[in-house]
């Protein structure tokens, strides 16, 4: 079945370290997204990884996944004021395409 | 990657009127996908619209009450049908681009 799950809330402190878990059920997913939304906002696409990968780096952003226990994480380094936002995990299945959302972790950046 | 544009980006509307909500893609596409997101709540599929086909629905969701139209590889139609108050909610476009899934604006949607 489809299932993906996130812990609702994060707090951090800026200059520190952020990382938001997801865990998901279908072992037959082949892409799994980390988006960011800010309020009044739409979904911004912040990375992606492919399921044969374990790890993927982009700037601030370190995505680890682990395929065994079907678990994801988004860190983000330096978290800044600016990264405070939902952040939704997301995974699609190669061929049709539809992709499964968890209910969004809430990043709370404090000052 | 793919630039999505939806009008109205809102509207606040009656109660058993008609919406209907526009989305363009700068790139021909062959899947589009449209989304809502009630409030406080995470993003849940409606139906997958192909070209010169009728969309998919998933289960939950009924071609009656959120008829699509899909007339070419860069357009698509949502029109939410006689609306209620539990309809208010953001309704997302969607496209897939090789590995990556893109979401347009969205169009924030209150039923009085």
């Amino acid at each position: 079945g489809e299932d993906v799950e996130q812990s609702l809330f994060l707090s951090v402190r800026e200059g520190d370290s952020s990382v938001i878990n997801c865990t998901y059920t279908d072992s037959s997913s082949t892409y799994l997204y980390w988006y960011k939304q800010e309020p009044g906002a739409g979904l911004q696409l912040l990375t992606y990884i492919f399921s044969n990968m374990d790890m993927k780096q982009d700037q601030r952003l370190t995505v680890l996944l682990n395929k065994k226990d079907k678990h994801l994480s988004l860190r983000i380094a330096d978290t800044q004021t600016g990264d405070s936002a939902i952040y939704f995990c997301a995974e699609r299945f190669g061929g049709y395409q539809k992709v499964t959302f968890g209910i969004g972790t809430k990043l709370q950046v404090i000052p | 990657s793919a630039v999505i544009s939806q009008k109205p980006s809102r509207d606040i509307c009656q109660r058993g009127t008609s919406l209907t909500i526009q989305c363009q893609v700068d790139s021909q596409v062959t899947m589009m996908f449209w989304y809502r997101q009630q409030p406080g709540q995470s993003l849940t599929l409606i139906a997958t619209a192909n070209q010169g086909s009728e969309a998919t629905y998933e289960s939950g969701f009924v071609i009656d009450k959120f008829p699509i139209s899909r007339p070419n590889l860069t357009f698509s139609t949502l029109t939410v049908s006689n609306m209620s108050p539990e309809d208010s909610s953001i309704y997302l476009c969607s496209v897939a681009l090789e590995n990556e899934q893109f979401f347009g604006p969205g169009t924030r949607l209150t039923v009085l």
